[in-house]
């Protein structure tokens, strides 16, 4: 069973940085596109980043590019994602996915709350 | 950026009724991928590449579509579908959603 567990959300203050992580299991990390996904509260779905599987190529959106880094260790079968220079329109509920057929979200994690407020 | 439209925004169905939600592209899309998300859960994949069902997906559902008009149908509306639906398109970067639609049971 595909299983993806965040952690590291919680309260931050603006301007400040952030690292969230995403522990994988049930299938063989090393061989999917990994991405997160945001959903700021009582809000839609954003697209946050994307990385390839070895980790050589990554993508983002405007929204985030140059201040958020998606990385992964295959290793450890894990997800990460660091945050910096946070802003109010940053909180949000950020899920790790697995992505699947034609770039779609195939499998999500429970989501991991991201506040940013002074 | 391909911005995807979805309408209804808000909609009620009956048990038992057809129901047809639709997602409009700006530019031509390859595929276009749903999403499921029941209050209070994470998103869940519904259909990818404009039909095929995720599994575990009742096959009361369907989709279709191609270019810039896609469509997610539920043939006889149970209870169990209330949620919110979302298109995604994965053929270009940045990869985009649709603002959903909130499907109730009337």
């Amino acid at each position: 069973e595909v299983q993806l567990v965040e952690s590291g959300g919680g309260l931050v203050q603006p301007g400040r940085s952030l690292k969230l992580s995403c522990a994988a299991s049930g299938f063989t990390f090393s061989n999917y596109y990994m991405a997160w996904v945001r959903q700021a509260p009582k809000k839609g779905l954003e697209w946050v980043a994307t990385i390839s599987t070895s980790g050589s190529r990554t993508y983002y959106p405007d929204s985030v590019k140059g201040r958020f880094t998606i990385s992964r260790d295959n290793a450890k079968s894990s997800l990460y994602l660091q945050m910096n220079s946070l802003k109010s329109e940053d909180t949000a509920t950020y899920y790790c996915a697995r992505l699947g057929h034609n770039n779609g979200f195939a499998y999500w994690g429970q989501g991991t709350l991201v506040t940013v407020s002074s | 950026e391909i911005v995807l439209t979805q309408s209804p925004t808000t909609m009620a169905a009956s048990p038992g009724e057809k129901v047809t939600l639709t997602c409009r592209a700006s530019s031509s899309v390859s595929y276009m991928h749903w999403y499921q998300q029941r209050s209070g859960t994470s998103p869940k994949l519904w259909i990818y590449e404009t039909s095929k069902l995720a599994s575990g997906v009742p096959n009361r559902f369907s989709g279709s579509g191609s270019g810039t008009s896609y469509s997610l149908t539920i043939n006889s509306m149970e209870t169990e579908d209330a949620a919110t639906y979302y298109c995604q398109q994965g053929s270009s970067y940045p990869l985009t959603f649709g603002s959903g639609t909130k499907l109730e049971i009337k």
